[in-house]
C-alpha cells in the first residue's frame, strides 16, 4: 500500500515564475492538505481539498491555489513566485469521516526560488 | 485562530535517559493533538496522538499526556535510543486529523551515546 507520494522532489524556479506541485494521497484517503515548511520551522497550513473543493484555508495569499481531481490526487499552484516562497511543501492525506482521521505526510517537494 | 507553543527548541539527553517535550495551545475547541517525528530530508511521521476525551496514551516507549484545563500536552520518550534523534513537532486542531493542523516550531532531540 503506497503512502502519500509527491512530485517532484526538488525544484528550482526563478522569481516571478509559476510552479505546480503534485500529490497522490494514501490509498483510501479522500482529503488532501498542503503545508509550507520554512527551514527550521514547523509546517504551516495552506489549504485543504475535499470532494474537489477547497474546504479550509490558512493565512496564505491568493497566489497559492489548488485543485483536487476525481481520483483524490491534488495539485498546488503558486503564481508570481517570491524568494520567500522557498520552502519544503508538504502534502498530507486523511479520511474526512470514519475511524481513521490521522493525517499522513508525503516526503515533500523542496522548492528553491532564485 | 489556534496558536501552539513548543518547548524546548533543542533537547540533548544521554542514551537510555528519558526525554520530555511540552506544548501549549490557545484554542479551547481543539480536540486532537498529534505528535510527528521528522528526520532529515523526510516528511513528518505520525508517532502518537491523543484526543481530548483521554488524559494519557502510551505506545511502548512513547507516551503523551493532555491537560485540557491548562491547555497543555506533553510527549514522553523513555529509554531513549540513537534512532530517536530527530525533530519532533506537536500539533493541534479541532475535528481530528482531517482538519488543518497548527504546528509548534519543533524540538530538535539529540541522543548522546
Amino acid at each position: 500500500d503506497a503512502g502519500v507520494t509527491q512530485s517532484p522532489t526538488h525544484l528550482i524556479k526563478t522569481r516571478g515564475q509559476q510552479v505546480t506541485l503534485r500529490c497522490s494521497p494514501k490509498s483510501g484517503h479522500d482529503t488532501v492538505s498542503w503545508y509550507q515548511q520554512a527551514l527550521g520551522q514547523g509546517p504551516q497550513f495552506i489549504f485543504q481539498y475535499y470532494e474537489e473543493e477547497e474546504r479550509q484555508r490558512g493565512n496564505f495569499p491568493d497566489r497559492f491555489s489548488g485543485h483536487q481531481f476525481p481520483n483524490y490526487s491534488s495539485e498546488l499552484n503558486v503564481n508570481a513566485l517570491l524568494l520567500g516562497d522557498s520552502a519544503l511543501y508538504l502534502c498530507a492525506s486523511s479520511l474526512a469521516t470514519g475511524g481513521d482521521t490521522e493525517a499522513f505526510f508525503g516526503q515533500g517537494t523542496r522548492l528553491t526560488v532564485v | 485562530g489556534e496558536n501552539v507553543e513548543q518547548h524546548p527548541s533543542t533537547l540533548s539527553v544521554q542514551e537510555g535517559d528519558s526525554a520530555v517535550i511540552k506544548c501549549t495551545y490557545s484554542d479551547s475547541v481543539s480536540n486532537y493533538f498529534p505528535w510527528y517525528k521528522q528526520e532529515l530530508g523526510k516528511g513528518p511521521q505520525l508517532i502518537i496522538d491523543i484526543r481530548s476525551n483521554v488524559g494519557e496514551k502510551k505506545d511502548q516507549r512513547i507516551a503523551v499526556t493532555l491537560n485540557k484545563t491548562a491547555k497543555h500536552f506533553s510527549l514522553h520518550i523513555t529509554e531513549t535510543q540513537p534512532e530517536d534523534s530527530a525533530v519532533y513537532f506537536c500539533a493541534a486542531t479541532q475535528g481530528g486529523g482531517a482538519d488543518g493542523l497548527t504546528f509548534g516550531k519543533g524540538t530538535h532531540l539529540i541522543i548522546q551515546p
